[in-house]
């Protein structure tokens, strides 16, 4: 399958700084990258959909100016966790798609996820 | 929204039995259902998938079944083993706008008793 690569793994910081989390496609173009949050023993909760050149859109609930986010090329997504705290902490994890715009009721591409290998952040 | 359960969050199953976890969803619109499984600290992998226009699908011991008029749709593990000891996610995919939005249900943690 499709490579999506995700920097750093794991990062420790202290309260108040910002994280910066890259996810990259490597062998194909991603139209749509997506960001997940998955605390321990939990499901991993989207937070938001970003589209390469336009804003990304925000779950209810998450914090656009908390998680900013953006995809300035079609193989690269950030997310930076501004001020972080202990709360933040979190295994945050990525995931691409290549499929092309369609719409409703047209045969179906794939839709498969790649996912990035995640970040564990770690705020003191 | 699109809302996914997922039943039951807990199975202990021997070595050998067969695992079954069921999923439903809420909104009939949605039609791509992936199931994934999770290790401990590592991405998910996706083991199978269903659109919505077939009613099963099999690959070796892992086959999926939905039934779109219930909105549910069900994972069955066969012969398990050990290494099948994970937590499992469901899926359903909803098309928003432009592209497909992925709701995880809330997880299933299968351990295999050698």
């Amino acid at each position: 399958g499709a490579v999506v690569s995700q920097h750093p793994s794991w990062v420790i910081c202290k309260s108040g700084t910002s994280v910066k989390i890259e996810c990259r496609s490597l062998d194909f173009q991603a139209t749509t990258m997506f960001w997940y949050r998955q605390f321990p023993k939990q499901s991993l909760m989207l937070m938001a959909t970003s589209n390469e050149g336009s804003k990304a859109t925000y779950e209810q609930g998450v914090e656009k100016d908390k998680f900013l986010i953006n995809h300035a090329s079609l193989t690269l997504s950030t997310l930076t966790v501004t001020s972080a705290h202990p709360e933040d902490s979190s295994f945050y994890i990525c995931s691409a798609s290549s499929q092309p715009h369609r719409r409703r009721g047209k045969a179906q591409t794939n839709e498969k996820l790649f996912f990035g290998s995640g970040t564990q952040l770690s705020v003191l | 929204g699109e809302n996914v359960e997922q039943h039951p969050s807990t199975l202990s199953v021997q070595e050998g039995d067969s695992a079954v976890i069921k999923c439903t969803y809420s909104d009939s619109a949605s039609n791509y259902f992936p199931w994934y499984k999770q290790e401990l600290g590592k991405r998910p992998q996706l083991i199978i998938d269903i659109r919505s226009n077939v009613g099963e699908k099999k690959d070796q011991r892992i086959a999926v079944t939905l039934n779109k008029t219930a909105k549910h749709f069900s994972l069955h593990i066969t012969e398990t083993q050990p290494e099948d000891s994970a937590v499992y996610f469901c899926a359903a995919s909803i098309w928003e706008t432009s592209y497909d939005k992925v709701i995880f249900g809330p997880g299933t943690s299968l351990s295999v008793i050698p």
